[in-house]
């Protein structure tokens, strides 16, 4: 079974810190595709980032950074100099990369993080 | 990029009455699409997975002669909320797979259903 576990149900920075989203997954599978999305007020999921199994390679775009490490199947997300509009719930994901079982093709979410930045 | 409209995107309704929420990809074919359930607060559970001519399949504890789903097109998928009671009230959201893609889901700006 598939599980992903965000800890961190609310957290709470003012603008310009940093903040860091954690996120713990559990899969048996070997390939494997991890996702941060972004639902802000208006409740419409945006795509952040996306990393599959085989690529460790952590990477900065912008103000968003994420770290990969496969042998403590985390992968967490951050901000940097974070702003009052970062402000959203955000959700981790996973999607089930080999064929087979009831889980292919579907995503499983964590219970996301609240994120409030204030001004 | 891929755009996944809903419709509408909030709709009262009194108690025991049904009510259609329409899911379309705009600009490319999806022969999968997703239904999801949001409650405030919480995460996104998946109810169905619905396949373009043939019948969702629908997760484990979500009842299916309750929350109708057609997928005629493939452009269009329809969830129908039968018979529809306060609890059902809630945040529902749809995705789209592209065809022939591996995990490129695109999401709609979702529907909140409040049941009066």
């Amino acid at each position: 079974a598939q599980k992903v576990t965000q800890a961190q149900t609310e957290i709470s920075v003012v603008e310009k810190e940093d903040v860091t989203l954690d996120c713990v997954y559990e899969t048996r599978d070997t390939t494997y595709y991890l996702f941060w999305y972004k639902q802000p007020p208006s409740g419409e999921l945006v795509f952040l980032i996306r990393r599959n199994s085989f690529d460790e390679q952590n990477e900065i775009s912008g103000r968003y950074s994420w770290n990969f490490q496969k042998s403590t199947s985390s992968f967490n997300f951050t901000i940097t100099a974070s702003q009052v509009v970062d402000s959203a719930v955000y959700f981790c994901a996973l999607f089930k990369g080999n064929a087979g079982g009831t889980s292919y093709g579907k995503l499983t979410f964590g219970q996301g993080t609240i994120l409030t930045v204030h001004p | 990029g891929a755009v996944v409209s809903q419709h509408p995107s909030r709709v009262i309704c009194k108690s025991g009455t049904s009510v259609k929420i329409e899911c379309r990809s705009l600009d490319f074919q999806a022969t999968t699409m997703f239904w999801y359930r949001q409650f405030p607060k919480k995460s996104l559970m998946l109810m169905a997975t619905s396949n373009e001519g043939s019948k969702a399949t629908y997760e484990q504890g979500v009842e299916k002669d309750k929350f109708l789903i057609n997928h005629a097109s493939l452009t269009l998928s329809t969830l129908t909320v039968t018979s529809a009671h306060p609890e059902d009230s809630s945040f529902y959201i749809c995705s789209a797979k592209l065809a022939g893609a591996l995990y490129e889901q695109y999401f709609g700006p979702g529907t909140r259903l409040t049941v009066t």
